[in-house]
């Protein structure tokens, strides 16, 4: 298996602009989960879906971040008008009820200036 | 609500030396335990894990962690260093259930030739 897959790996915006990050999770987990890492806050848990459907938003910073998974080998984060305090690294992991662990991605870079 | 204390932000040890990384944590019920590695520009990457069983858990790249109930503890161990294990260590933990993980804030690890 490839493992989990992100696209893109980085990513340079303008303030105000769209900003849509993407994951293809491990082929039969059924958990997905979105996180942002950041010098100052450390790995922050943004959501997570179970079977495609959106478990807990909690850890959203606010209305502007939005996230999908229209099917099980799927998922998007959207930023939208983003801000230079956005700017940090965005993991996307997987995982299988009954095995514990999660699996990252390689996690993009986004940086808005 | 579980949370994780990792109380050194960076830890220094020599070649060949033993390493060890703290790890406190706080959980209602049953904790299940784990050490993830995050190397320069990559994701994290699953170390080990304590469900149930032998308090001494073995994982990859020779690192060992020793769960301790009574101080609710999980340090993560190695016998000898290699400079190739410098990197930044996560501790996590999760209530039984499907919760997901609770990471702390890392600790970076720098072992020197």
């Amino acid at each position: 298996d490839a493992g989990v897959i992100q696209s893109p790996r980085h990513e340079v915006t303008e303030m105000g602009q769209e900003v849509t990050l993407r994951c293809k999770p491990i082929s039969g987990h059924d958990y997905l989960f979105w996180y942002r890492q950041t010098m100052m806050r450390g790995l922050e848990l943004l959501i997570y879906f179970n079977n495609n459907v959106p478990i807990d938003d909690s850890g959203m910073p606010e209305d502007r971040f939005s996230a999908k998974m229209p099917n099980a080998s799927f998922s998007t984060l959207k930023i939208q008008p983003s801000e230079p305090r956005d700017s940090a690294v965005y993991f996307c992991a997987s995982s299988l009820l009954g095995t514990h662990e999660q699996y990252f991605g390689p996690g993009t870079r986004l940086t808005v200036t | 609500a579980q949370s994780v204390a990792q109380p050194e932000d960076q830890v220094n040890v020599a070649e060949g030396n033993p390493l060890t990384v703290k790890c406190t944590y706080s959980v209602s019920g049953n904790p299940y335990l784990f050490w993830y590695v995050q190397y320069p520009n990559r994701g994290l990457q699953f170390l080990l894990k304590y469900i149930t069983g032998d308090n001494l858990v073995k994982g990859s790249y020779g690192f060992e962690a020793e769960f301790n109930k009574s101080q609710t503890s999980f340090h993560l161990k190695k016998p000898s260093a290699l400079v190739s294990d410098s990197a930044l260590y996560f501790c996590a933990v999760r209530a039984s259930g499907n919760t997901p993980l609770v990471f702390g804030k890392g600790t970076r690890l720098s072992v020197i030739a």
